[in-house]
């Protein structure tokens, strides 16, 4: 099915644990994003790529790091995991400047 | 900066009742984009509608409607009829030209739950 494919869908982590968080999209897409979405507080995005090879930080970067080797692939790294990162992570891709995103079904990360 | 607010956090209606959810936004770009999300309790995030800036009209899809006022920066949207379906969580979103990276920028979110 074309579309945003994330993976895990749910994890839970100890504090001080590192993990990656894998998104991937057959659409073509230049674009691809990660946000988070906490109670309250709508989605905030935390880093984003405009193509392969490229990224850049969003609102709330500290503590994750991403990757885009590849277009279709994008992926969220946390270092070292933290109470303060339970959250619904999204990955998302958009084909270019104006267009809405398609969404992946969304991690559900607990960190204890 | 650009930002989005959502003032109602939560809206309950009954059934068939007609409900509008309020969105006004702020930017410094002249062309824009606006779009409404749908996030059901399933938790999945859906796309409702995308506007530029330049289409004032205003739009009906079936019992949605949306209304478009760039005097008072607001995209409001309309249930009409609302049924216990439409219960869900909804998001506004910007995202301006000069913007780079097609950045969409999310309201909070309201939570409109539907009662039978």
């Amino acid at each position: 099915n074309a579309g945003v494919t994330q993976t895990p869908k749910f994890r839970v982590l100890k504090t001080g644990q590192s993990m990656t968080l894998l998104c991937a999209q057959d659409m073509n897409h230049e674009y691809m994003y990660w946000y988070r979405q906490d109670p309250g507080m709508g989605l905030r995005l935390i880093h984003y790529s405009v193509g392969e090879g490229t990224t850049a930080k969003g609102e709330v970067p500290d503590g994750y790091n991403v990757s885009r080797l590849k277009k279709q692939n994008f992926l969220l790294g946390l270092e070292s995991a933290a109470p303060s990162q339970t959250s619904v992570y999204f990955c998302a891709s958009s084909y270019e400047l104006g267009y809405g995103y398609t969404f992946g079904s969304g991690t559900r990360l607990t960190v204890v | 900066a650009q930002k989005v607010t959502q003032a109602q956090t939560e809206i309950s209606v009954v059934e068939k009742e007609d409900v509008t959810l309020d969105c006004v936004y702020e930017t410094r770009d002249t062309t824009y984009y606006l779009f409404w999300y749908k996030q059901p309790p399933s938790g999945e995030l859906v796309f409702l509608i995308r506007r530029n800036s330049f289409d004032e009209q205003n739009e009906i899809s079936g019992r949605y409607s949306w209304n478009f006022q760039k005097s008072t920066s607001s995209f409001n949207f309309t249930i009409t009829a609302s049924q216990v379906v439409d219960s869900a969580v909804y998001f506004c979103a910007l995202s301006g030209a000069m913007e780079y990276g097609n950045k969409l920028v999310f309201g909070a979110g309201t939570i409109l739950r539907v009662k039978s």
